[in-house]
């Protein structure tokens, strides 16, 4: 089983929608969350930290449920320049990034 | 203030072969962290180095080594390439040392193609 699941998508959806990513961790003791951002042929760049009380930025919302060992991520009103690779990151040993195979996401016009 | 930089861009080795990547981390910090990212997988954690020690090696062999100098800039060395090697390779630095995350920002990556 892996560390750290996603759905790999593709998630394919009009401008203006709302669109949910979900991503499962197995590592209980796990302490950390993250989303990171990474666009074709670029590197990943941080998105938002994920709080247990959950968490918002934007237009990004972002929920984590310890006890079922899950993270979310919403975006609401999609644009067309989020279209990217949503990676769902947990740490480990405080230091150590594990990520998620991505989901890839498309809006279109 | 320059980002993390990573040299070479792009890179063509066969199997058997030996190469060195490069990477320089942000001003200021003093850790540096390497990923392999194979195409459609996300990154995979392999070393991270602070104040020149290692301080942690994920689940790859021995023919991959590290090093970082006293300027904290650093050196994967990948031996005896192998078709499965090819990817692209992440640097990453962060402030490092104390007690919790210190984010972890990326350098553009090394494409390695072994043929």
């Amino acid at each position: 089983r892996k560390e750290v699941e996603q759905d790999p998508g593709p998630f394919n959806v009009p401008e203006g929608a709302t669109v949910a990513f979900n991503c499962t961790y197995s590592n209980s003791a796990s302490q950390s969350f993250f989303w990171y951002r990474q666009d074709c042929r670029k590197e990943p760049k941080l998105l938002m930290s994920v709080y247990s009380s959950g968490n918002e930025d934007g237009r990004f919302t972002a929920q984590l449920n310890r006890a079922s060992q899950y993270i979310s991520l919403l975006i609401r009103d999609s644009k067309l320049s989020d279209s990217a690779t949503y990676l769902c990151v947990v740490i480990e040993e405080g230091y150590k990034l594990i990520f998620g195979s991505g989901t890839r996401l498309l809006v279109r016009p | 203030d320059a980002g993390v930089t990573q040299s070479p861009t792009h890179l063509i080795k066969t199997r058997g072969q030996h190469v060195t990547l490069r990477c320089s981390p942000i001003s200021g910090h003093k850790s540096v962290s390497w990923y392999q990212q194979v195409l459609g997988q996300g990154p995979q954690f392999i070393f991270q180095y602070y104040e020149k020690e290692e301080r942690g090696r994920g689940n790859f062999p021995d023919r991959f080594s590290a090093r970082q100098f006293p300027n904290y800039s650093s050196e994967l060395n990948v031996n005896a390439l192998l078709l499965g090697d090819s990817a692209l390779y992440l640097c990453a630095s962060s402030l490092g040392g104390g007690r919790g995350f210190n984010e972890q920002f990326f350098g553009p990556g090394t494409r390695l193609t072994v043929l």
